[in-house]
């Protein structure tokens, strides 16, 4: 069975902190994908990045970076100076290798960023 | 081009009545899901299309759920019988077919805001 946690229901940052968000999965298997989405107050999920297990290589893009770490099943997302657009409830999500593709979601993580 | 759409937006309903859900994918996605996202909480995955067949129906929570996709396009999400446990934002996704590499992308649509008073 797969499972994504994100134990942080609910972070508040002033207007350029930094904030990371957590995320942390289990799943048996040795090929799978990981991604993060946003979904702003609109209600319609943004996709964000997607990230193969076999590639460790931390991504930035931007103001947004990511850090995967297997040794550890993390998939931790970092927003450098935040802004107030960012505010929005962020779901990291896992889906198996070549098996109907369908996505595992964490609960989410709602960030408010207050000017 | 065009995204996922669905429709209506919002449906309020009594209990005990049967509602349809609609969703229009991506033309040339040939994979479609169904989520569920209950009020404050993530989404739950309903049923998985690879064209008009079903290969994952796993997630259906009771026989009152089905769907069904025309060919690889519309799709529609039926609720019989609808409960007050079934109001929730139902979410579509369309991506292009799982195993090509680099495209299991989902592209979601704005869902369906679903009241069961």
């Amino acid at each position: 069975a797969q499972k994504v946690t994100q134990a942080q229901t609910e972070i508040s940052v002033v207007e350029k902190e930094d904030v990371t968000l957590d995320c942390v999965y289990e799943t048996r298997d040795t090929t799978y994908y990981l991604f993060w989405y946003k979904q702003p107050p609109s209600g319609e999920l943004v996709f964000l990045i997607r990230r193969n297990s076999f590639d460790e290589q931390n991504e930035i893009s931007g103001r947004y970076s990511w850090n995967f770490q297997k040794s550890t099943s993390s998939f931790n997302f970092t927003i450098t100076a935040s802004q107030v657009v960012d505010s929005a409830v962020y779901f990291c999500a896992l889906s198996r290798n070549n098996a109907g593709n369908m996505l595992t979601f964490g609960g989410g993580t709602r960030l408010m960023v207050k000017p | 081009g065009a995204g996922v759409s669905q429709s209506p937006s919002n449906k309020v309903t009594e209990k005990g009545k049967d509602v349809e859900l609609r969703c229009d994918p991506i033309s040339g996605h040939t994979a479609l899901y169904w989520y569920r996202q209950r009020l404050g909480q993530g989404l739950e995955f309903l049923i998985y299309f690879q064209g008009n067949s079903a290969p994952d129906k796993s997630g259906l929570p009771s026989d009152r759920f089905s769907a069904e996709r025309t060919g690889e396009s519309v799709s529609t999400l039926t609720i019989q019988r609808t409960q007050q446990e079934d109001s929730a934002v139902y979410l579509c996704a369309s991506s292009l077919p799982p195993g090509l590499a680099g495209n299991n992308e989902q592209f979601f649509g704005p869902g369906t805001r679903l009241t069961v008073l």
